[in-house]
């Protein structure tokens, strides 16, 4: 089975700050991985899909990029509607998802 | 616009069971593999099941195999999950969501979930 983990667990950061979260895959899915984000109390909300394409509606300082192992989401200047957790996935694997633990961007 | 609307969710003892749905629509849901996705309380995200879009394949996490069947009526656009054997450990928010056959891209919203809560 296919491992995703992310890193960091946790990040502070201030209003402006170039946000980065890594993923890693335990082997390669070529560019088949998701970001999203979640709030509070709400259901995750798709980001970023086949590791750089922006969902429509999706505001431009989030990209992501990586292919094969290793991947990030990038938040060129943090929002305050921005402090969320954050979650990639693989969907490489035929019938199988598997989502990386999370990392939650804290107010500083 | 996309709207997955997941219902059936509820309190039961454990040994017990439920039946979760996921009712589609904005989209052409018979195009689209269909998965269940849980979250615990204070947890991440876990995968939790898996459906082609014409039902002839399924895949399960380990942590529910045995146990958990997922199916889908394309003519009602809806997806279910029939969870027998309830254990604590299945409480959580349980949601559906997509992924397209051909172009692999994903459902952009999922519902609101619904809560399955295992406890005597």
């Amino acid at each position: 089975d296919i491992q995703m983990t992310q890193s960091p667990s946790t990040l502070s950061a201030s209003v402006g700050d170039r946000v980065t979260i890594t993923c890693r895959a335990s082997q390669s899915i070529s560019s088949w991985l998701a970001w999203y984000q979640q709030k509070p109390g709400k259901a995750p909300k798709l980001l970023i899909y086949k590791a750089s394409s922006l969902e429509s509606g999706v505001p431009s300082r989030f990209s992501g990029s990586g292919s094969g192992t290793e991947f990030t989401l990038t938040i060129s200047s943090l929002q305050p509607d921005d402090f969320a957790t954050y979650y990639c996935q693989q969907y490489n694997s035929y019938l199988t998802w598997t989502f990386g633990q999370g990392t939650k961007v804290e107010i500083k | 616009q996309v709207q997955l609307v997941e219902s059936g969710g509820g309190l039961v003892k454990p040994g017990g069971s439920l039946r979760l749905s996921c009712a589609a629509s904005g989209f052409t849901f018979s195009d689209y593999y269909m998965s269940w996705i849980r979250q615990a309380p204070g947890k991440g995200l876990e995968w939790v099941s898996y459906i082609s879009s014409s039902s002839s394949y399924t895949n399960y996490a380990d942590s529910v195999k045995g146990r958990f069947t997922i199916s889908r009526d394309n003519a009602k656009n809806s997806l279910y999950l029939q969870m027998n054997s309830l254990r604590a450990e299945d409480t959580a928010v349980y949601y559906c969501a997509g992924e397209m056959a051909t172009t692999r891209t994903m459902t952009p919203s999922w519902g609101q979930g619904t809560l399955v809560t295992v406890s005597s």
